[in-house]
């Protein structure tokens, strides 16, 4: 069964650039999380998707963060315009359903740099 | 909303024994991972529990205790291998039922020979 998908793996960008990062979570997987993980930190929800719907974006700077999931699979996490506080790992997750021991399955990540 | 501690750092040596604990506070309960993240690399799902009580998968097993708000992750024979961030992540019902997957802040785990 394939994982996660998430690229691109690296991107470097100076500040006030945009950038966006996609997902492609594991087949028939309906919830979708997207998480930023800052450097010794543990990873902190910016945004679920419960098929094509948000479920929760309470943490989301959504001033310069959006995020879409148009067809219910594929995602995309954008940040315009990006700071240097935004540098972190991107992390994707899927899991079966929103309930339950349904653990999340995780994607590589996107190390994002801002300069 | 949630609040889950860890301990930040760890050290044991191989071939030993090391708990690693955690705490959380949440709304609604609805369940307790454990996840293991070495460096540069993706989560991946250790251990879950819903009921109090233990579970035991081979080295690692995972303890729950719902009404003190309290897990821990115990690691036997370490090996080197085991050197890595420890997760501790709680799904909590929040505003509607099965939301919020949120982790603590980690535990690094050092295992020396």
């Amino acid at each position: 069964e394939a994982g996660v998908a998430q690229s691109p793996r690296y991107k470097i960008i100076e500040k006030r650039q945009s950038v966006a990062f996609w997902c492609n979570p594991i087949s028939g997987h309906a919830t979708l999380y997207w998480y930023q993980q800052i450097l010794g930190q543990g990873p902190k929800l910016l945004i679920q998707f419960q098929n094509n719907g948000v479920v929760d974006d309470s943490q989301l700077p959504k001033d310069r963060f959006s995020a879409e999931r148009l067809k219910g699979v594929d995602s995309t996490l954008k940040i315009q315009p990006a700071k240097l506080e935004d540098s972190a790992v991107y992390l994707c997750a899927s899991s079966l359903e929103l309930s339950g021991n349904t653990e999340a399955f995780f994607g590589q990540g996107t190390r994002l740099t801002v300069v | 909303g949630q609040n889950i501690d860890q301990p930040t750092e760890m050290t044991a040596t191989e071939g030993a024994i090391v708990q690693i604990n955690c705490t959380y506070q949440t709304s609604g309960f609805n369940g307790l991972f454990w996840y293991q993240q070495h460096a540069g690399e993706a989560p991946t799902f250790l251990s879950y529990n819903v009921l109090d009580g233990l579970e035991e998968k081979g080295r690692f097993s995972s303890f729950l205790s719902r009404s003190k708000g309290y897990s821990y992750l115990l690691l036997k024979e370490l090996q080197m291998k085991d050197s890595a961030s420890y997760l501790c992540a709680v799904r909590d019902k929040g505003l509607n039922y099965g939301q919020n997957f949120v982790f603590g802040p980690g535990t690094r785990l050092s295992v020396l020979p």
